[in-house]
């Protein structure tokens, strides 16, 4: 796998490979986070959330880990295929009653056969 | 039925016209939401919808003007919009405007506005 410093634009890793993609948010007040795929032409995926008062959530072969001490957010994206090409963003509920997101800026990740 | 759609798919219009934008979603949700994305660039919310009504509007120009006819439709309103504007319109949804509601996003109108 390859880590990235924050707000790195790309990402290319071999298939197969683990990936990891980092997101620094704004807000210490902000209390639930999303992690988002965009594919070319299309609107964003939800792929995995996750809750202020977790630290670690699972899914299917991506692992989302919250450090709020820090204010950082990480996807991890296990034997990455290239199906998985796509920006990634990750999105923050700043709180209140509104539902507002705000996103990161994204990042590119390219899957190379 | 699990998906946001919307229409059209694509959108020229001159700096004269008037057109709509449409989102629909029939998953019973209570929250509605514009956003604007321009190309490589993070969607930016515009307006969100609460139960049929404007609950937020981000500071919006007035030549985009948003509409909620039933909790399943959306309605973006287009009239003297400028070159500047051109980019992807996203519409999304989700269960309630409240916290921790994952929002649910259609495929976009691509908007070029000459």
């Amino acid at each position: 796998g390859e880590s990235v410093g924050l707000h790195l634009p790309t990402l290319s890793v071999q298939e197969g490979d683990n990936s990891i993609i980092n997101c620094a948010y704004s807000n210490s007040a902000s209390d639930y986070f999303i992690w988002y795929k965009q594919e070319s032409g299309k609107g964003p995926q939800f792929i995995i959330d996750i809750r202020s008062n977790m630290d670690k959530r699972q899914g299917q072969r991506v692992t989302v880990l919250l450090n709020k001490t820090v204010k950082h957010l990480s996807l991890q994206i296990a034997a990455t295929q290239p199906g998985d090409s796509a920006v990634y963003f990750c999105a923050e509920n700043q709180g209140g009653s509104q539902g507002n997101l705000i996103f990161g800026k994204g990042t590119k990740l390219s899957v190379k056969p | 039925d699990t998906e946001v759609t919307q229409t059209p798919k694509h959108l020229v219009m001159g700096m004269t016209n008037k057109k709509s934008l449409k989102c629909e979603q029939h998953m019973g949700h209570r929250a509605m939401y514009w956003y604007k994305q321009k190309a490589k660039k993070p969607p930016e919310l515009m307006f969100v919808y609460s139960y049929e009504k404007l609950s937020i509007n981000e500071s919006v120009p007035s030549r985009f003007s948003p509409e909620c006819p039933n909790s399943s439709l959306l309605n973006l309103h287009l009239h003297a919009l400028q070159p500047e504007d051109s980019a992807l319109y996203l519409c999304a949804s989700s269960q309630g405007p409240g916290l921790n509601n994952e929002q649910f996003f259609g495929p976009g109108t691509r908007l070029t506005v000459l």
